[in-house]
C-alpha cells in the first residue's frame, strides 16, 4: 500500500530564513507527487507536482521541490520564507496501484510558523 | 466565485442526528471526492465518485453514505452521527485525465456533541 509520511509535524522559522519541508513516501512504482498548502479556514491549494521528467519542479508562491528517488523523498522548499506562507503543508501520492483514477494518500501534513 | 463549493461551512449537531454535506462544482469535472481531516493524520478518503453511476468506497467509509445527483453535485450524509466523528470535511473534483490534480473546496467543520 501507498504510505507518505511527513516527519515535521510543527516547524517554525524566521522571516526570510530558507525553509525545508520532509516528505517520505512507499510506493510501488513511478509515483505522482504533490505539495498542498492549507491556509487557515481554506481548503487545500495546490503549490506544485511532479509527474515525471526534470526532478526538480517549481510550483507556485516561489516553492521548489526535489524528487529523490533513491531517497524516496520529495521534500519541499523555498529560499525566503515570507510571514503570509504560514499555514500546513501537506504532502500526496497517487494514483493508486490499481490505477483507479488519481487518488491521492496524504501525510499528516506539517504546519508552519513564520517568527517576525 | 469558487470552483467549489460546500454548504454550510460550519455545523454543531447532537450525537444521532441525521446530517447531510453538500458540494457543487463549477468546472466541469467527471470526479469527486469527500476526505476527512484530523489532527495528524492528513486527509482520509472517505468516498469517490468518477461519474453520476460510479461511486465508490475510500478508505474510511464505515458511517456515511453519499449521493452523486449530478455530474456536479455530490452530497455526503452522516445517518446517524457519533463524536467520534467531528472533524474538517473537504469535498475536491478532478478531470477524468490521470493524473490531474484534485481542487478542493473551503471544507466544512463539523462538530457533534
Amino acid at each position: 500500500a501507498q504510505s507518505v509520511t511527513q516527519p515535521d509535524i510543527h516547524i517554525t522559522v524566521s522571516e526570510g530564513a530558507s525553509l525545508e519541508l520532509r516528505c517520505n513516501y512507499s510506493y510501488g512504482a513511478t509515483p505522482y507527487l504533490f505539495w498542498y498548502v492549507q491556509s487557515p479556514g481554506q481548503g487545500l491549494q495546490l503549490l506544485l507536482k511532479y509527474f515525471s521528467g526534470d526532478t526538480l519542479v517549481q510550483g507556485i508562491k516561489g516553492f521548489e521541490a526535489e524528487f529523490k528517488r533513491s531517497q524516496s523523498s520529495f521534500n519541499l522548499r523555498k529560499p525566503s520564507v515570507h510571514w503570509s506562507d504560514a499555514a500546513e503543508y501537506f504532502c500526496a501520492v497517487g494514483p493508486a496501484p490499481n490505477n483507479a483514477g488519481n487518488m491521492l494518500t496524504f501525510g499528516g501534513g506539517t504546519r508552519l510558523m513564520v517568527k517576525p | 466565485d469558487a470552483d467549489v463549493t460546500q454548504t454550510p461551512r460550519n455545523r454543531i449537531t447532537k450525537t444521532g442526528k441525521r446530517i447531510m454535506l453538500e458540494c457543487s462544482q463549477t468546472k466541469g469535472h467527471d470526479r469527486m471526492y469527500w476526505y476527512r481531516q484530523d489532527p495528524g493524520l492528513g486527509l482520509r478518503l472517505i468516498y469517490y465518485s468518477f461519474d453520476v453511476k460510479d461511486i465508490n468506497k475510500g478508505e474510511i467509509s464505515d458511517g456515511y453514505s453519499v449521493s452523486r445527483q449530478a455530474q456536479a453535485k455530490f452530497s455526503l450524509s452522516l445517518e446517524s452521527a457519533i463524536p467520534n466523528q467531528t472533524a474538517l470535511y473537504f469535498c475536491a473534483s478532478s478531470s477524468g485525465r490521470s493524473n490531474q490534480p484534485q481542487h478542493f473546496g473551503d471544507g466544512t467543520r463539523l462538530s457533534i456533541l
